[in-house]
């Protein structure tokens, strides 16, 4: 398999449920990145690890839990969220250093979030 | 504050003519700009960029034009197909700080 896969697809859960979203890349970056994209926004960037260990947090409640356990893999523990959280969240990575030309971003599909 | 601006959230466009995607940047910093294309259900992907040492970059029907004194970007797809349907998102980093900027996305639809 190549490139970033990201599971589940879509997912729904009620506020006092407690998921967790699946990045995987097979891109041998070093630095992957989770993103919100809620409607008329911008792409959010949420988290930012490289080399595993998080650089970045970009103000994102605590009700979302980043986790990366190596290179290659990232997850998104989710608890007790809102129905604003109703997005949809993309994994990415790209690899870091080497100048910008390296520093494309490629994209997993996504999770579709419903909030109930 | 939005540093990377996008100002027409839609676009629509004949078949064969030429689709002109505009955006804006406030951040004097960046200087590295990339275009991204979103089908529904699926994550953005790269389509292509440019460097601030450049002004336009071409590859097949997508050009990338930057004018760097106006804080401008366009993105030119000539000539346009229906399968160029999608949401453009235009994106920058710059500094020592690798992490891309998006804007909000235009929505081209091009009619057949």
């Amino acid at each position: 398999e190549t490139g970033v896969t990201q599971t589940p697809r879509h997912l729904v859960m009620g506020m006092t449920n407690k998921k967790s979203l699946k990045c995987e890349q097979h891109l041998g970056h070093n630095a992957m990145y989770w993103y919100k994209q809620s409607a008329k926004k911008p792409l959010e960037l949420m988290f930012v690890y490289n080399f595993k260990e998080q650089t970045e947090n970009n103000s994102v409640p605590s009700r979302f839990s980043p986790e990366c356990p190596n290179s290659s893999h990232l997850f998104l523990h989710l608890h007790t969220l809102q129905p604003e959280d109703s997005a949809l969240y993309l994994c990415a990575s790209s690899q870091v250093g080497g100048g910008p030309t390296n520093e494309k971003l490629f994209f997993g599909s996504g999770t579709q979030l419903s909030v109930l | 504050d939005q540093q990377v601006k996008q100002n027409s959230p839609s676009l629509s466009v004949q078949e064969g003519r030429i689709s002109i995607l505009n955006c804006d940047y406030t951040n004097s910093m960046f200087d590295y700009f990339l275009w991204y294309k979103k089908y529904p259900a699926e994550g953005p992907t790269f389509l292509i960029s440019i460097s601030s040492i450049k002004d336009k970059n071409e590859d097949g029907r997508f050009t990338v034009f930057l004018n760097k004194s106006a804080k401008h970007l366009s993105l030119h797809i000539v000539p346009s197909q229906p399968g160029d349907s999608a949401v453009y998102f235009c994106a920058a980093s710059g500094g020592s700080n690798y992490k891309l900027t998006f804007g909000k996305g235009t929505l081209l639809t091009v009619n057949p």
